[in-house]
């Protein structure tokens, strides 16, 4: 069965520095997101991205971050000056319409 | 924006019973309801979802019903198993966004054997 992949699973950064998470969404999906859950909390939505461009954006989705396909397979998230309160699991996930599969997660510790 | 809201937050069953988790949302233009199961540190999981045009849906030992004109929809489990245990987080579509799923603070569902 098609799944969502994430690398890396865990990323340990300094205080203002820059991360890329990785993530490669199922084939045939035309839709992708990015949400993050801090430990504990419920999962929050960070950005969707269709055609090339993102078509929603949550108030978390500040300046530090940004949202990119670089090729036909994969899609990033860029956060430029990590914070502290960064330090949660991203999930990635895809859509053909409105049914979410979300990748397994990468885990970034911002200390 | 949409204000999602579970109950309750933790629930405890024998195995064999059965659990229902009810989640209540505010958008009226919301139009479609899954439920997820997050088992401990993985990913959220689909495990059945409902559109706004149908009242009830049912997947084996998993129901999901709809009440649009209250403005609720719940998660029925029956004849409960061990590996049932995990936190189900509703979340319904933000109404008119494209995935903008709005997620539920969760319940943690623990079934004893």
């Amino acid at each position: 069965e098609p799944e969502v992949t994430q690398t890396p699973s865990h990323q340990v950064t300094q205080m203002g520095q820059e991360v890329i998470l990785r993530c490669v969404p199922i084939s045939n999906h035309l839709y992708f997101y990015w949400y993050r859950q801090i430990l504990g909390q419920k999962v929050e939505f960070l950005v969707s991205f269709y055609n090339n461009e993102i078509s929603e954006k949550s108030e978390i989705f500040d300046d530090q971050f940004s949202v990119e396909r670089p090729d036909g397979s994969n899609f990033t998230l860029k956060i430029r000056s990590t914070k502290l309160e960064d330090s949660a699991m991203y999930f990635c996930a895809s859509s053909e319409v409105e049914k979410l599969f979300f990748g397994s997660g990468t885990q970034l510790s911002v200390l | 924006g949409e204000n999602v809201e579970q109950h309750p937050s933790t629930l405890s069953v024998q195995e064999g019973d059965s659990a229902v988790i009810k989640c209540t949302y505010s958008d009226s233009a919301s139009n479609y309801f899954p439920w997820y199961k997050q088992e401990l540190g993985k990913r959220p999981q689909l495990i059945i979802d409902i559109r706004s045009n149908v009242g009830e849906k049912k997947d084996q030992r998993i129901a999901v019903t709809l009440n649009k004109t209250a403005k609720h929809f719940s998660l029925h489990i029956t004849e409960t198993q061990p590996e049932d245990s995990a936190v189900y987080f509703c979340a319904p579509i933000y109404g008119g966004s494209q995935g903008n799923l709005i997620f539920g603070k969760g319940t943690k569902l623990s079934v004893k054997p």
